[in-house]
């Protein structure tokens, strides 16, 4: 049972251009929403997060738009660099088996390759 | 330096044969975790602690076996009853369960 979906599972973008991912999610312990990026042969690193008291928040080339009442949020990246090339990963903390601590559930990620 | 120390970052078992993948944290984190990754397969949660000496399943806990005796450390077993291990194994930490996860290098174990 997946309990975070995302989407696509890869995405292929030019140099320049913009790349995005949406993910799809169930019941929420908490408000918080993170994005890792992944190397290969690394350990996933926190990219980008959102607490949804707004519906938007950027740093940088990196934007995560949230949409509460469709439980849906997105990753944009923006002039998408060959730098950029990893799998990204999306992030729920659902509630778990009747718990009110919550854990993050992971959406199956998606392999992204900026062609140059 | 702060962070997460797995170790080995290479493994290799054979048919039938435990082994223990090591986790140790020096963020002061309660909350410690394992992930398995295979390809396509995203981040599957294997166990998780939240305390010492008190652990949780995780979605995949069959064949594997973890402790929490200091809360520095969460080593995770694979025993010889998890009949698919060769993966890539993620430890990684929390604060409190709804913030930021640090995760590990990571050990990739592979059946010979």
């Amino acid at each position: 049972q997946q309990q975070v979906k995302q989407s696509p599972q890869s995405l292929i973008v030019q140099k320049g251009g913009i790349s995005i991912i949406n993910c799809a999610y169930e019941n929420t312990a908490f408000d918080y929403f993170p994005w890792y990026q992944q190397f290969p042969g690394k350990g996933p690193a926190l990219l980008i997060a959102i607490r949804p008291d707004v519906s938007e928040k950027k740093e940088g080339r990196f934007t995560i738009s949230f949409n509460k009442s469709a439980k849906q949020f997105s990753l944009h990246i923006m002039d998408s660099q060959p730098g950029d090339s990893a799998t990204y990963f999306c992030a729920a903390p659902l509630t778990d088996r009747g718990s009110t601590l919550g854990r993050l559930y992971f959406g199956r990620g998606t392999q992204l390759t900026v062609w140059p | 330096d702060g962070g997460i120390t797995q170790s080995p970052k290479y493994l290799f078992r054979k048919e039938g044969q435990n082994v223990t993948l090591s986790c140790e944290q020096n963020l002061n984190h309660d909350a410690m975790y394992w992930y398995r990754q295979d390809p396509g397969q995203g981040l599957r949660l294997i166990y998780y602690s939240q305390i010492v000496n008190d652990f949780q399943k995780g979605d995949i806990a069959e064949g594997y076996s973890v402790s929490r005796e200091k809360k520095e450390s969460f080593p995770l077993t694979v025993t010889s009853a998890q009949k698919n291990p060769t993966a890539f194994y993620l430890c990684a930490t929390t604060h409190y369960p709804n913030t930021e996860a640090f995760f590990g290098q990571g050990t990739r174990l592979t059946v010979v």
